[in-house]
């Protein structure tokens, strides 16, 4: 079964504005939070990651919440760009050897 | 330093085939994961390969193997293949035991007729 819940599926936001895309999780044994960034073609690719221990990490325009108690995390990008545009996934991981997956979302960023 | 690469970009199969796929990690890296893309399901685990040894196995059936090479190369093989095999498969590779940075290939796109 699905470990990491993510939505929206798809996601269309205007230049400038902001995309957040949220993530829930089951298992406690998580202790790795990590975000991908996939364009067509390509591999993903990783964009920031986070421990349980901190609610927020930034990095440029990218920023993850992370609220232990609801289980929860999310991605925000700031002032997003059509070069955003692409599929994101977030993941989770615990002291195993493998990441567990959300979905995805398709991001669009129109101009 | 090179990236992950993954050989073919494109395959072809018939139902009840089996394939290759080969995967040579980033210079150094010790690990070598490989996950199965589709639309549907997202990004699923299949294995992980570490110094050799499989470490860990996803949920997939036996179809599914791979191994890993004394220089961290690694194929995965699927026989017996099903219309539903058809997907993206992602191989990766880590330099840190723990595989919490993975780096991943462009993939190889399986298409079973």
């Amino acid at each position: 079964q699905q470990q990491v819940k993510q939505s929206p599926q798809s996601l269309i936001v205007q230049k400038g504005g902001i995309s957040i895309i949220n993530c829930a999780y089951e298992n406690t044994a998580f202790d790795y939070f990590p975000w991908y960034q996939q364009f067509p073609g390509k591999g993903p690719a990783l964009l920031i990651a986070i421990r349980p221990d901190v609610s927020e990490k930034k990095e440029g325009r990218f920023t993850i919440s992370f609220n232990k108690s609801a289980k929860q995390f999310s991605l925000h990008i700031m002032d997003s760009q059509p070069g955003d545009s692409a599929t994101y996934f977030c993941a989770a991981k615990n002291s195993g050897y493998a990441l567990n997956f959300g979905k995805g979302t398709s991001l669009l960023v129109t101009p | 330093k090179a990236g992950v690469t993954q050989t073919p970009r494109y395959l072809i199969k018939t139902r009840g085939q089996q394939v290759t796929l080969s995967c040579s990690p980033i210079s150094g890296h010790r690990s070598v994961s490989w996950y199965q893309q589709t639309p549907g399901q997202g990004l699923q685990f299949l294995f992980e390969y570490f110094s050799e040894t499989q470490r860990n196995k996803g949920n997939f059936p036996g179809r599914f193997s791979g191994r890993q090479f004394s220089n961290s190369r690694s194929e995965m093989n699927v026989s017996t293949l099903e219309l539903g095999d058809s997907a993206l498969y992602l191989c990766a590779s880590s330099s840190d035991s723990t595989n919490e940075k993975l780096f991943f290939g462009s993939g190889t796109q399986l298409s079973v007729l």
